[in-house]
């Protein structure tokens, strides 16, 4: 059993509207979990990075939200672009692993016009 | 602002040949990640480095070493190549005191064995 969980596995809405992408956890103890955006073919980037006494963050039209207590994370997507389609990655680490991280199963994302 | 340097790019090779993949990191991050990703597949942890030195060893295989040099460039060799070692491989690098060391990754280096 992966120990980062992701759903749904894919997601198609239309331009314009919002999403919600969810994440559950595992991997204990936890240091921080993030959240990549990765375009095909491309490497991962960054979109937020929580630690475990976040509960929420925001990038632009990225919201993440974390509880720790449940090891859940939910990355909502407003006014959702073509451009946001893409797979998403949970990505959670472990402290004193010197920074490995345990990568989600991700959810692919296509938003169409 | 600069970011992780990967070559090359695209790399193909054919089974039983060496291969050797470069990563440059951002200015000032000492500590190297390398990851190997399959098609459809979330990227795996090979191995990675700080000040020049192994520093933790994932799923690298007894056929791959890798090595940190002086200016914290990193490389990646691989070598009796199987078909099943087509993937995309990624480099991370972060600072190490940096904020909770966030991964920064390269664009990656796409691998084909045939």
């Amino acid at each position: 059993k992966n120990q980062v969980e992701q759903s749904p596995q894919s997601l198609i809405i239309l331009e314009g509207k919002n999403c919600t992408l969810q994440c559950n956890y595992t991997v204990s103890p936890f240091s921080n979990l993030r959240w990549y955006k990765q375009d095909t073919g491309r490497g991962p980037v960054s979109l937020t990075i929580m630690t475990f006494s976040e509960n929420t963050k925001s990038n632009g039209r990225y919201t993440a939200t974390l509880d720790a207590d449940t090891k859940q994370s939910s990355l909502h997507i407003t006014a959702s672009q073509l451009s946001d389609s893409a797979s998403y990655i949970c990505v959670v680490s472990a402290p004193k692993s010197f920074q490995k991280l345990v990568f989600g199963t991700g959810t692919r994302l296509l938003v169409s016009p | 602002a600069a970011g992780v340097i990967q070559s090359p790019r695209h790399l193909i090779k054919e089974k039983r040949e060496t291969a050797t993949l470069k990563c440059y990191p951002i200015p000032r991050h000492d500590t190297v990640y390398w990851y190997q990703q399959g098609p459809g597949q979330d990227p795996q942890f090979l191995i990675s480095f700080y000040e020049k030195m192994q520093s933790d060893k994932g799923s690298i295989p007894d056929r791959f070493s890798a090595q940190q040099f002086s200016d914290y460039h990193s490389e990646l060799n691989m070598s009796s190549l199987e078909l099943g070692d087509s993937a995309l491989y990624f480099c991370a690098s972060s600072p190490s005191g940096g904020r909770d060391n966030e991964q920064f990754f390269g664009p990656g280096t796409r691998l084909t064995v045939l």
